[in-house]
């Protein structure tokens, strides 16, 4: 089946405690991307991937690294998360960067 | 940067009107405008979406239209059903491969 797998689902965490979000896809797709979801705000960029070894960013990437050695695999990772990334994030794949975007099922992170 | 502004925020239609949400966007180099439902607690999903060399789509009860002169585009739903309540939310492409997505609209069809 294809899809767009995240990890974990919900995350409660502490100020400054590092942790990483993973996305993987089966479809081979070359443009990765993640995005955060807060209330009146809609979706916003954080980092997207046109191919292995290629990133950049979005509209709101501070605080946030990524990286992409292979190429079904993009994780999402906060060096030291503050209470101000809590929020509802959206990993996204697509063949090229201007074909539908498959969604994965969101990662919910409380940041205390 | 580009810049995409969505209105209405909110919609309540009536069971078998129609509904229109409007896009406008800043980047006269942006070249695709998909727009995607998101339905309570769940991912959003593409259910139209256009490029900058056409002015029109449909898509049995969905048609999303495009001005690049006035850099807006509206998604167009007829007859709308209670199924069509959810949030839509329209986007744009730039030229560097980033997206920018409109806050969203709330849709309720009201049976």
């Amino acid at each position: 089946e294809a899809q767009v797998t995240q990890n974990p689902r919900y995350l409660i965490t502490v100020t400054g405690k590092k942790l990483t979000v993973t996305c993987s896809q089966n479809m081979n797709h070359e443009y990765m991307s993640w995005y955060r979801q807060d209330p009146g705000l809609g979706l916003r960029q954080i980092y997207y991937s046109m191919n292995v070894e290629v990133t950049d960013k979005g509209d709101v990437p501070e605080g946030y690294k990524v990286s992409r050695k292979e190429k079904r695999n993009f994780p999402l990772i906060l060096e030291s998360p503050s209470p101000n990334q809590t929020s509802l994030y959206f990993c996204a794949s697509s063949w090229t960067g201007g074909e539908t975007q498959y969604f994965g099922p969101g990662t919910r992170l409380l940041v205390l | 940067g580009e810049n995409v502004e969505q209105h209405p925020s909110t919609l309540s239609v009536q069971e078998g009107d129609s509904a229109v949400i409007k896009c406008t966007y800043s980047d006269s180099a942006s070249n695709y405008f998909p727009w995607y439902k998101q339905e309570l607690g769940k991912r959003p999903q593409l259910i139209i979406d256009i490029r900058s060399n056409v002015g029109e789509k449909k898509d049995q009860r969905i048609a999303v239209t495009l001005n690049k002169t006035a850099k807006h585009f509206s998604l167009h739903i007829t007859e709308t059903q209670p199924e069509d309540s959810a949030v839509y939310f329209c986007a744009a492409k730039g030229y560097g491969q980033n997206f920018v997505f409109g806050p969203g609209t709330r849709l309720s069809v009201l049976p």
